[in-house]
């Protein structure tokens, strides 16, 4: 039973469209997170919800738009795609916002190429 | 600004060395996580320490967080494939909402 799913976990999209990556976790937490992985691999996270009010809104473009309907669910809908857009993209998951030994869950990924 | 630098940044070795990767800040942090993250699949957590010199150890993981809270290294003894992924160290600051990541050691252990 996936702790933190997330779908499509691969998408082939043209520059110019408009897709969502879903994403879901069934571990109760009050916390939830989007992170980017560029081609170095350098993790770095874009948004970030708690009880379903955005917490963490870092230098993203305005063409990202997470939507976080409850506690379990937080989507990323992405307009005007453009190659530099291409990347991983991590659900994740945690209890508590500010704890020292929070644990972070992440979803397997979401992996994006814009063509 | 990166403020955790990960060493080396990749790493390949043969099956039974050691290893150590390091990670580095100018900043203290209060909590410094370690994940894995094997090919196709999201981080995982491996430990968390949270005092100055603290060492912890996971079978043939040891993590320690240097005295000053600014550093953290992982050893790695009798490598095996098994342990073939990316490594990432995470900081974290107590009311920070938010943890650091550094870019990442990745590791290759060939047979």
């Amino acid at each position: 039973d996936t702790a933190v799913s997330q779908t499509p976990k691969y998408l082939v999209t043209q520059m110019g469209n408009d897709k969502s990556i879903k994403c879901e976790q069934n571990l109760g937490h009050d916390t939830m997170y989007w992170y980017k992985q560029d081609s170095k691999k350098f993790l770095k996270i874009m948004f970030s919800y708690n009880n379903k009010e955005l917490i963490i809104n870092e230098t993203v473009p305005n063409r990202f738009s997470p939507k976080s309907p409850d506690k379990a669910h937080l989507n990323l809908h992405i307009n005007s795609l453009e190659l530099g857009d291409s990347a991983v993209y991590f659900c994740a998951s945690s209890q508590g916002v500010t704890g020292l030994v929070r644990t972070i869950y992440f979803g397997e990924g979401s992996w994006l190429t814009v063509v | 600004t990166q403020l955790l630098e990960q060493s080396p940044q990749f790493l390949s070795i043969q099956e039974g060395e050691n290893l150590t990767v390091y990670c580095n800040s100018s900043s203290v942090f209060s909590s410094l996580q370690w994940y894995r993250q094997e090919p196709g699949e999201g981080p995982v957590l491996l430990v968390t320490v949270v005092t100055g010199g603290e060492v912890k150890k996971l079978k043939r993981l040891t993590f320690q967080f240097g005295d000053a809270r600014k550093d953290s290294s992982l050893h790695i003894t009798a490598a095996q494939p098994g342990d073939t992924g990316l490594y990432l160290c995470a900081g974290g600051r107590k009311g920070a909402q938010k943890l650091v990541f550094g870019q990442g050691t990745r590791l290759t252990i060939n047979p």
